[in-house]
Formats: C-alpha cells, sequence, structure tokens
C-alpha cells in the first residue's frame, strides 16, 4: 500500500535561513501532492498543490518541488520568520475519476527561532 | 465567508451511546471527507463523498457511517462509539480532486 514519510518530526532553524522539509512515498506516484500548514488546535490550512507532471510552484516566500523519479516533494520557506512556526503536512491526493483518496504524512513540527 | 464548520466542537460520551458529528460547508464544492488525527499517526481519512448519494470508504473506515443526502451536509455518525476511537476529527471539502481541501475546526471527541 501507498506510504508517505515526512523525514523530520522536528526542525528548527535561526530566523532569515530557508527551512527545507521532505515529503517521500512509495509505489506509485500521487496525481497531486499537497502542502498545509497546521496550528495547534486547529484545521490545517492549504498552502500549495502540485501535479505529477510540474516540476516547481512557487507562492511569494514558499518553493515546492516533485520529483516522480525520485518519489520526494521539497517545500522550502525562504527568509524564514517566528511566525513560520508550526507543523507542515505534506499530502498525496490520489485522486482520479472514481475516487478520491487522500493520503497525509505525520508532519513536521518547524520551529523558527528569532 | 466561505467555511467549513463542525459540531460539536468538543465532546465526551460513554461506550456505546450513538453520536453524530456534523459538518457542513457554503461553498458548493463536490467533495467532502471526514479525517481523524491521532499523535504520531497523522491524519487518515475515515470516509469520503464524491458527490451527493455517493460515498467510499478511505483508510480507517471501521465503526463509522456517512451520509450525503445534500450537498452541503456531510455527517459523521458513529453507531456504537468505542474507547479507541478518541480522536481529534476534521472534515473538510473541495470543489473536486486535486483542488485545494477546506478543513473544519475540528471535533475532539472522547470516548469513556
Amino acid at each position: 500500500s501507498q506510504k508517505i514519510e515526512q523525514n523530520s518530526e522536528a526542525l528548527n532553524i535561526q530566523e532569515g535561513k530557508t527551512a527545507t522539509l521532505t515529503c517521500n512515498y512509495t509505489n506509485y506516484s500521487p496525481a497531486y501532492l499537497q502542502w498545509y500548514r497546521q496550528d495547534p488546535g486547529r484545521g490545517p490550512v492549504f498552502l500549495l498543490l502540485i501535479r505529477e507532471n510540474e516540476k516547481e510552484k512557487r507562492k511569494e516566500r514558499l518553493k515546492v518541488t516533485f520529483d516522480t523519479t525520485l518519489k520526494q516533494s521539497l517545500f522550502h520557506i525562504t527568509a524564514s520568520q517566528p511566525a513560520d512556526s508550526a507543523t507542515y503536512l505534506c499530502a498525496l491526493d490520489m485522486s482520479y475519476s472514481s475516487a478520491s483518496k487522500i493520503i497525509f504524512g505525520s508532519g513536521t513540527r518547524l520551529s523558527i527561532r528569532p | 465567508e466561505a467555511q467549513v464548520t463542525q459540531n460539536p466542537r468538543y465532546l465526551i460520551t460513554v461506550t456505546g451511546k450513538k453520536l453524530t458529528v456534523t459538518c457542513s460547508q457554503n461553498m458548493n464544492h463536490e467533495y467532502m471527507s471526514w479525517y481523524r488525527q491521532d499523535p504520531g499517526l497523522g491524519l487518515r481519512q475515515i470516509y469520503y463523498s464524491m458527490n451527493v448519494e455517493v460515498t467510499d470508504k478511505g483508510d480507517v473506515p471501521e465503526g463509522y457511517k456517512v451520509s450525503r443526502k445534500e450537498k452541503r451536509n456531510f455527517p459523521l455518525i458513529l453507531e456504537s462509539p468505542s474507547p479507541n476511537q478518541t480522536s481529534l476529527y476534521f472534515c473538510a471539502s473541495s470543489l473536486s480532486g486535486g483542488e485545494t481541501q477546506y478543513f473544519g475546526p475540528g471535533t475532539r471527541l472522547l470516548v469513556l
């Protein structure tokens, strides 16, 4: 069965540096891969979606890459700020015409020190 | 305001007492899902629905039921709750597959 792994349970970096989070999966590539931010006690908030035929997607200080050969996605936050501290989740979106299965990783807790 | 609402937000119940957690969205979304979130296990999909009267199992459907009689509502039913269903539950909706999922605020359930 499909498995998804976010390499670091926690990541601690200095403000201003680039945070890089990793998401690896086994078996077949999903149609889409999504990244979410979750703050304590709240529901996940969508950040970026990348399709299997896209290599890279950007939104302001965020960048996502998707390598279907390595079966890996990298999520970057440049010029990180303490307000970026949160748990970040990646999700494989296996949606196709007759199903909509979505598999989440267990998340990486990111802490940005001032 | 576009949103997904869940009720109740907190619930304490006893083993075997049937309960329903409601979920409603006001964005005219086709797709809706229920997830549970447990420490160390992340978010796991319980059931999903791709349209009215179309539902299917996710990864952990045992002990749960759902229905989708109208587009905006997707209630989660626990016919006979057990302590291992103690968890944080999220409802989510999206326009279709491969689109942004919008999550509700969560329902924290404790089954004694």
